[in-house]
C-alpha cells in the first residue's frame, strides 16, 4: 500500500539556521508533490508544489527538492524565524486524480 | 483567504445520533473534499466531489455519506455516529482535479466529539 513518511514528528532549530524536513514515499510514482503549513487549530495552507520533472523549486526563503529515484522530497526553510514554527505536511497525488494523500507532518519549532 | 466556511465548528454528540457537517464555498470551485485529521494518521480523504451530484469515495469512506446539490455546498453526513468518528474534519476546495495538479484551499475545520 502507499505510504508517506515525514522524517520526524518534531524538529527544534535555532533562529537563523536552515530547517530541513524530509518526506519519503513508497510504492508509487507521483506526478507532483505539495507542501502545506498548518498552525494549531487551523486548516493547512498551501506553500509549494513541485512536479516530477522539476528537481528544485524556490519561493522566498523556502526551497523544495524532489528526487523521484530516492522517492524523497526535502523542504528547506532558510534563515528560520520563530514565526516559521508550525507543522509542515507533505502531500502526494497517489491515484492520479488530484486526491492528495498526506504525511503525518513534522512540527517545527524555531527557538529565538 | 479562500472563501470556505465550515459549520458547525464544534459539536459534541452521542453515539448513534446522525450528524451533518456543512462546507460552503464562495469561490465557485468545481472540486470539493472532506478530510479527517487524527493524531498519528494525518489527513485522510473521506469523500470528494467533482461537480454537482458527482461524488466518489476516498480512503476512509465507511460510515460517511456526502451530498452536493449546489456548487457551493458539500455536506458530510454520519448516519449513526460512533466514537471512532471523533475527529477534526476539514473541507477543502480546488479549481483543479482529475490528474491536474492543483493546490487545495482548506476550511478552518469542524471538531466533532462522539461520546
Amino acid at each position: 500500500s502507499q505510504k508517506i513518511e515525514q522524517n520526524s514528528e518534531a524538529l527544534n532549530i535555532q533562529e537563523g539556521k536552515t530547517a530541513t524536513l524530509t518526506c519519503n514515499y513508497t510504492n508509487y510514482s507521483p506526478a507532483y508533490l505539495q507542501w502545506y503549513r498548518q498552525d494549531p487549530g487551523r486548516g493547512p495552507v498551501f506553500l509549494l508544489l513541485i512536479r516530477e520533472n522539476e528537481k528544485e523549486k524556490r519561493k522566498e526563503r523556502l526551497k523544495v527538492t524532489f528526487d523521484t529515484t530516492l522517492k524523497q522530497s526535502l523542504f528547506h526553510i532558510t534563515a528560520s524565524q520563530p514565526a516559521d514554527s508550525a507543522t509542515y505536511l507533505c502531500a502526494l497525488d497517489m491515484d492520479g486524480a488530484n486526491n492528495l494523500f498526506f504525511g503525518t507532518g513534522t512540527r517545527l519549532t524555531v527557538i529565538p | 483567504d479562500a472563501g470556505i466556511t465550515q459549520s458547525p465548528r464544534h459539536k459534541v454528540t452521542e453515539t448513534g445520533t446522525p450528524v451533518t457537517l456543512r462546507c460552503h464555498q464562495t469561490e465557485n470551485h468545481r472540486y470539493m473534499y472532506w478530510y479527517r485529521q487524527d493524531p498519528g494518521h494525518g489527513l485522510r480523504l473521506i469523500h470528494y466531489s467533482y461537480g454537482v451530484k458527482d461524488t466518489d469515495k476516498g480512503e476512509v469512506s465507511d460510515g460517511y455519506s456526502v451530498s452536493r446539490s449546489k456548487t457551493e455546498d458539500f455536506l458530510l453526513t454520519l448516519e449513526s455516529a460512533t466514537s471512532s468518528q471523533t475527529s477534526v474534519y476539514f473541507c477543502a476546495i480546488s479549481s483543479s482535479g482529475q490528474g491536474a495538479a492543483g493546490e487545495l484551499f482548506f476550511g478552518e475545520g469542524s471538531r466533532l466529539t462522539v461520546l
